[in-house]
């Protein structure tokens, strides 16, 4: 399966700040996925980080608080902007490896950020 | 709306335990479910099902699938410490290529 490097592994910010996360993939892939985990609930998909265009949002998340970059087939980035305690989660990117019909999905160590 | 829920939500067993965890889905084009592993950040893969009736195994888990009944199971026999974390499930639909979770069941295995 894939491996993935995500960066940083914590930060505590500043209200109002935005922090930008990194994803590195060791090979290349066509989808990648970031999600967002509140504490004490489960995985929230932000969007899917397409390569070449925009991403692809999901309902209750918007490109100026999230905004993605894909700028090749092994590297993301998701950026929190005016950042709030509300934003306190894990985030984690992911990716999907066809395996004949189906998927095998594999995640990032994930990025555990702090509001204050 | 795509929705997959877990039971029970939390358990805390004794070493040595056998427990069984609860996931039941409802989605409009079915593809795949996936176990997954979640002890601090990122989530490990368990397993992957998607024909009814077929036990998946690893070692003291395993995990069968109910395509009729929308529902899944992961059992864990002989309960260490070392199990203790979140269990994810989570379905992958057939056109969406993204996976729905469950809330998770957070199990605790006391020595």
């Amino acid at each position: 399966s894939a491996v993935i490097s995500q960066k940083p592994s914590r930060d505590i910010c500043q209200r109002g700040t935005s922090l930008t996360i990194q994803c590195q993939v060791d090979s290349q892939v066509t989808m990648m996925f970031w999600y967002r985990q509140q504490p004490g609930q489960s995985l929230t998909l932000i969007a899917t980080a397409n390569q070449g265009s925009e991403a692809t949002y999901e309902s209750g998340f918007v490109i100026d608080k999230f905004p993605i970059s894909r700028p090749n087939l092994t590297f993301s980035t998701l950026t929190v902007s005016n950042m709030s305690p509300e934003d306190s989660s894990i985030y984690l990117c992911s990716v999907r490896r066809p395996t004949g019909r189906t998927g095998r999905y594999t995640f990032g160590s994930g990025t555990r950020l702090t509001v204050v | 709306e795509d929705k997959v829920v877990q039971s029970p939500l939390s358990l805390v067993v004794h070493e040595g335990d056998t427990v069984t965890l609860n996931c039941s889905y409802e989605v409009t084009n079915f593809r795949s479910l996936l176990w997954y592993k979640q002890e601090k950040k990122a989530p490990t893969f368990l397993f992957m099902l998607t024909s009814s009736g077929i036990e998946k195994k690893s070692g003291r888990l395993s995990s069968i699938l109910d395509k009729k009944e929308l529902f899944s199971i992961l059992n864990i026999t002989a309960t260490q410490t070392g199990d203790s974390a979140i269990y994810l499930c989570a379905v992958e639909e057939e056109y969406g290529n993204k996976l729905v979770f469950g809330a998770g069941t957070i199990l605790r295995v006391k020595s």
